[in-house]
């Protein structure tokens, strides 16, 4: 069964930083990788995904992610965050890219920006 | 843009009772999953359907939860009989092929 580990709960940065969010994942075969945000009182909003190809993929708002599996990695990354990115960020994993297959989630890092 | 809606917004029952979540999935999609999410805690998979059936389900999909999709727009969660701990943020997601779209959820307090 595939599982997904987000090490950071809290993490806080100053508007204009860089971010760097962690998501290490666990899985035998190829995985599908997503990032999804959460606002407050939101749902969840699908920022990036790997599927295949190039490591590095390019999200909305900014984001982008990198895919290593030598280190079963895909941390997410923003080069300066704005007091809007405050949110709950999470990473998921699926079997495929698409079909029936449920996503599994890890526990999510809630990202605060301080001014 | 599309999106997947979701109502109530919060829905409050008594234990014991029954619920119906509703969902209104993007409308050429053909999958169609609902999630869970425990305050607090991280969003957990419950069930996905595909052409009128599950095609997959958790170990928290139980006898008491069941899926339909009666009409050719709306998907429910149904809980028969609600616990205490059903109370959470349930999701509704669609996808064609690809990636999954979730809805606003729906906050289900069960007292």
């Amino acid at each position: 069964a595939q599982s997904v580990t987000q090490p950071d709960i809290h993490i806080t940065v100053s508007e204009g930083a860089s971010l760097e969010l962690r998501c290490n994942y666990s899985y035998g075969a190829t995985p599908y990788l997503f990032w999804y945000v959460q606002s407050p009182g939101q749902g969840l909003q699908l920022l990036l995904k790997y599927f295949s190809g190039d490591t590095l993929v390019q999200g909305i708002k900014g984001f982008e992610a990198e895919f290593k599996r030598s280190q079963s990695s895909f941390n997410l990354r923003k080069p300066s965050v704005h007091w809007s990115d405050a949110a709950e960020y999470f990473c998921a994993v699926g079997r495929s890219g698409g079909g029936a297959d449920g996503l599994t989630f890890g526990k999510g890092t809630h990202l605060i920006i301080q001014p | 843009e599309p999106e997947v809606t979701q109502t109530p917004s919060h829905q409050v029952t008594q234990m014991g009772q029954e619920v119906i979540l509703r969902c209104v999935p993007i409308s050429n999609h053909l999958y169609f999953y609902w999630y869970r999410q425990i305050l607090g805690q991280k969003v957990e998979f419950l069930v996905s359907f595909y052409n009128n059936e599950i095609s997959e389900k958790s170990e928290i999909f139980d006898d008491q939860f069941s899926v339909e999709r009666p009409d050719g727009s709306n998907f429910t969660l149904k809980i028969r009989s609600t616990k205490l701990e059903d109370s959470a943020m349930y999701f509704c997601a669609s996808s064609a092929v690809g990636e999954q779209y979730f809805g606003p959820g729906t906050r289900l307090t069960v007292t």
